[in-house]
């Protein structure tokens, strides 16, 4: 089976911190995403990785950048923290084997709130 | 025309009952699609995948696509309190994109 983990299930931080959130998949897969999830807007895109140290912005990437430094581990980084940061942050992993239909795979989330 | 539009719900049915999920999709939307199922507070987990037109059965899950409509649906047959869960459908963006495109989900109740 597929595991994608998060570091963090909660998390706090005071506006103005910078704040790193962690994903580490264990299946070998090339691509990685972090998504944030707020009610009423559905899940929003906010980096794709496609392979080590490679990214390319979603759709909402002000505030945010990334990492990926290993196949296995994409970093999400807040670089200052702000209210409206607040949200449920998801990352997923899929596949580009050409028998992949670029299904993707979640993590558990994080649950960020910014004080 | 959205590039994945759901009806958002909130969809109930009875335990027992058929639960049916819709979605539809823009040319913008590769033609193969997925459903997630998403407790509240939990992530979305993966319960179905279709790429060809036609019907794909799994348990109690049926998924239908239907390309000359551009839609795609989900039925639960025989549903459970346990299916209770927000359901979000998904497709690849044309031109070879490694994204997906997600429905805002319909949230389903199932009443005991």
């Amino acid at each position: 089976d597929v595991k994608v983990t998060q570091s963090s299930r909660y998390l706090v931080k005071r506006t103005g911190e910078k704040v790193f959130l962690e994903c580490v998949q264990d299946m070998d897969h090339e691509n990685m995403f972090w998504y944030r999830q707020d009610p009423g807007l559905g899940l929003r895109l906010i980096y794709f990785s496609y392979d080590v140290k490679m990214k390319e912005k979603g759709d909402i990437p002000e505030g945010y950048s990334v990492s990926r430094e290993k196949k296995e581990r994409f970093s999400l980084i807040l670089e200052s923290a702000s209210t409206n940061q607040t949200s449920m942050y998801l990352c997923a992993s899929s596949s580009r084997a050409a028998s992949s239909y670029n299904e993707q795979f979640f993590g558990p989330g994080t649950r960020l709130t910014v004080l | 025309q959205k590039e994945v539009e759901q009806n958002s719900g909130p969809l109930s049915v009875p335990e027992g009952a058929i639960a049916s999920l819709n979605c539809t999709y823009s040319d913008r939307v590769s033609q193969s699609f997925f459903w997630y199922r998403q407790y509240s507070g939990k992530s979305p987990e993966l319960i179905m995948s279709i790429y060809s037109n036609g019907d794909k059965e799994d348990g109690r899950f049926t998924a239908q696509l239907n390309k000359a409509s551009q839609y795609v649906s989900l039925l639960i047959r025989d549903s459970q309190p346990s299916d209770s869960a927000t359901y979000l459908c998904a497709g690849p963006t044309q031109g070879g994109s490694e994204k997906l495109v997600f429905g805002k989900g319909t949230k389903l109740t199932v009443n005991p």
